[in-house]
């Protein structure tokens, strides 16, 4: 079973940063925060991940908690195509330890004009 | 580099029958995932392989589904016989040493 909860759906004005919210207060300290996020009609797409410090890249941000219990993903400037369900997950090691990935039902993200 | 390539990109069956989904990795990939993608539901793992041996079948309802990789590079995961409720879209996922990289996927629809 996904070991995240997060809120079913969001909107978000184009422009505008989006905070898209995970809670995982089971985490183990050996489980990484993963987040991926779908396009409608494709397979899911990763964004980022992080272990307990914050992490940035060119597509987004990434928030973990001091307590590791919640994180927060950032899209600083959302556009129309950042519409698509996003989804976090917590996972064991990385993938050359043959962890694997445990989606739940994500955040289904609406980026509006 | 070239992506995680899936075929057939739809199918459709009548249940009962027979259908086989093929996928072909990301060069030097050694670990590849089928997912289970079931409409308005997250991903659902079906089966982990390393190389050509099996990792995780947990998930895999071996009664009707199975999975092969027999040279540690393409790989085919086939149902028989197929139920309505096996309609969802087949994912196929491969990684090597950083993220996991997903196919655009199989649209199966039983009727």
């Amino acid at each position: 079973d996904a070991k995240t909860t997060q809120p079913p759906s969001m909107d978000c004005a184009e422009g505008r940063a989006a905070n898209l919210p995970c809670n995982h207060s089971t985490i183990s300290g050996n489980e990484y925060v993963y987040w991926y996020r779908q396009i409608h009609s494709q397979g899911p797409q990763y964004i980022i991940h992080g272990l307990k410090n914050n992490e940035t890249n060119e597509m987004a941000s990434l928030i973990i908690t001091e307590d590791r219990k919640s994180s927060t993903l950032i899209l600083p400037h959302a556009t129309l195509r950042d519409t698509a369900v996003y989804y976090c997950i917590v996972r064991a090691g990385i993938y050359n330890q043959g962890g694997k990935l445990i989606f739940g039902q994500g955040t289904e993200l609406s980026v509006k004009p | 580099e070239a992506g995680v390539a899936q075929s057939p990109r739809y199918k459709i069956i009548e249940k009962r029958q027979s259908v086989a989904f093929w996928c072909n990795p990301i060069s030097g990939h050694a670990t590849l995932y089928w997912y289970q993608q079931i409409l308005g539901q997250g991903p659902k793992l079906l089966i982990q392989f390393q190389n050509n041996g099996v990792v995780d079948d947990s998930q895999l309802p071996k009664d009707r589904f199975s999975a092969e990789r027999l040279k540690g590079v393409d790989s085919t995961l086939k149902i028989q016989p197929a139920k309505l409720e096996d309609s969802a879209v087949y994912l196929c996922a491969s990684s090597g040493d950083r993220d996991l990289t997903f196919g655009s996927g199989t649209r199966l629809t039983v009727v």
